[in-house]
């Protein structure tokens, strides 16, 4: 079961901005960084956002993650077709020891 | 550049076992965490268990705790997941990942390509 809550399926144009938030807990986002990945249909997950706000290299710099308190956010700036994919966050969990995911949040390109 | 070739997955009867096996290149194995992540058909991800480079540290989901065995081979680079007491709920495609670093709190930088497990009589 997911710990972590995101929200269901944003949309947005080419170009357009859109943000997803992930809510979690003082044992999880509120004592551990918080890291984002992305998902593209039949492919295995990739490292998009580490320790909150790091891109791993070859990540363009429209993509970009925050933290605060017991939520996190990854913003995607103009937005492209190829972003078209299921987000999720992901941070430990000092009650469960163990590694929490988020619901998980399929973005549209319209 | 790292990869993880996994093996292993099929179908099986409930009750049953199986093993998965994630054979890694391209980085110093012994020096990462390595960690299990599965993800049921149409669901989200799923955590299921993570192993330190020396494989001293193991930490496990409730759902699988008691029933798999995470275990890895530093001299052969190959991660293992030993899967007992096989439940139709555990039918889910597996992966393997890489840690970031030799911390099991941490995120997982490379993936491998998926191994199928159903269980199902």
């Amino acid at each position: 079961q997911s710990v972590l809550t995101q929200p269901p399926s944003p949309s947005g144009t080419p170009g357009q901005r859109v943000t997803i938030s992930c809510s979690g807990r003082s044992s999880n986002i509120g004592s551990n960084t918080v890291n984002w990945y992305q998902q593209l249909p039949g492919t295995a997950p990739k490292l998009l956002i580490y320790n909150n706000n790091q891109r791993p290299s070859g990540v363009p710099d429209r993509f970009s993650g925050s933290k605060s308190g017991t939520s996190a956010s990854l913003a995607i700036s103009g937005l492209q077709s190829e972003d078209e994919a299921d987000y999720y966050c992901a941070a430990w969990d000092d009650s469960l020891n163990g590694q929490v995911f988020g619901t998980g949040t399929k973005v549209t390109v319209l | 550049e790292a990869q993880m070739l996994q093996s292993g997955g099929g179908l099986v009867q409930p009750g049953g076992s199986l093993r998965l096996s994630c054979a890694a290149s391209g980085f110093t194995f012994i020096n990462y965490a390595m960690t299990w992540v599965r993800q049921a058909p149409g669901k989200g991800l799923e955590w299921v268990s993570v192993i330190s480079g020396s494989g001293g540290t193991t930490y496990y989901a409730a759902s699988v705790k008691g029933r798999f065995t995470i275990s890895r081979d530093n001299s052969k680079n190959t991660l293992y997941l030993q899967m007992n007491s096989l439940r139709v709920e555990d039918t889910a495609l597996y992966y393997c990942a890489k840690g970031l670093l030799n911390y099991v709190g941490g995120g997982c930088d490379y993936w491998g390509q998926g191994a199928l497990v159903t269980v199902s009589s």
